[in-house]
């Protein structure tokens, strides 16, 4: 069965950091692009970054270049998300996502994200 | 404001059919295929269209996709209370590199 757990989640102080992490299984965790998507309360999908199997390409919404980091260990089956200078507006559940666009999308649970003082 | 422009909200009664669009642009639908997601309240989004028109095993065949040009649209019919929940339209954009989400539609079973 295919699984994505999300962690470290949480409550953090405007400009602080936080690390998400994904843990798959069931899958070849190598053969796939993997996402992290997010969602704030009572707001719509917004894509935040994505990775290629091997590292050697990532991408990333404006509003996060400079500020967050997408890694991926393909030893450990774990996808990272490294946020720093974190926002009041990047208060969101995140989720992890493997191939968003392809034709076998799975989605973790989310991982709650506050950024407040 | 989303890249990708979709209705936000839409409504049908019991075995009616519903369809829900999506707008882009030659940089993003135009160019690129379109995934469908269905987000029922409280739940991970769910995929319901891939490559603009096939659908995943298990979805039903009540749900179809089409797209023309830089457009898409989701098209659901014998509507059922069920299908009530938000649904979301995400495909590549060429100029941004980046991937682009509609804002969301939430359909209203009557």
């Amino acid at each position: 069965e295919v699984q994505l757990v999300e962690s470290g989640g949480g409550l953090v102080q405007p400009g602080g950091s936080l690390r998400l992490s994904c843990a798959a299984s069931g899958f070849t965790f190598s053969n796939f692009w993997m996402d992290w998507v997010r969602q704030a309360p009572g707001k719509g999908l917004e894509w935040v970054a994505n990775i290629k199997q091997d590292e050697s390409e990532k991408y990333y919404v404006d509003s996060v270049k400079g500020r967050f980091t997408i890694s991926r260990d393909n030893a450990k089956n774990s996808l990272y998300l490294q946020m720093n200078s974190l926002r009041a507006d990047d208060t969101a559940v995140y989720y992890c996502v493997r191939g968003l666009l392809g034709a076998t999308p799975h989605w973790g649970q989310g991982t709650l994200v506050t950024v407040s003082s | 404001q989303s890249v990708l422009t979709q209705p936000p909200s839409a409504s049908g009664t019991p075995g009616q059919r519903v369809t829900i669009s999506c707008s882009g642009s030659s940089s993003n639908i135009g160019s690129n295929s379109v995934n469908w997601y269905q987000q029922l309240p409280g739940t991970a989004p769910k995929l319901l269209i891939y490559s603009n028109n096939q659908r995943p095993s298990g979805v039903p065949d009540r749900f179809s996709g089409s797209k023309s040009g830089t457009s898409a649209s989701l098209a659901i019919s014998g509507l059922q209370s069920e299908d009530e929940a938000d649904y979301y339209c995400a495909t590549w954009d060429d100029s941004l590199n980046a991937v682009v989400f509609g804002g969301g539609t939430k359909l209203t079973v009557l």
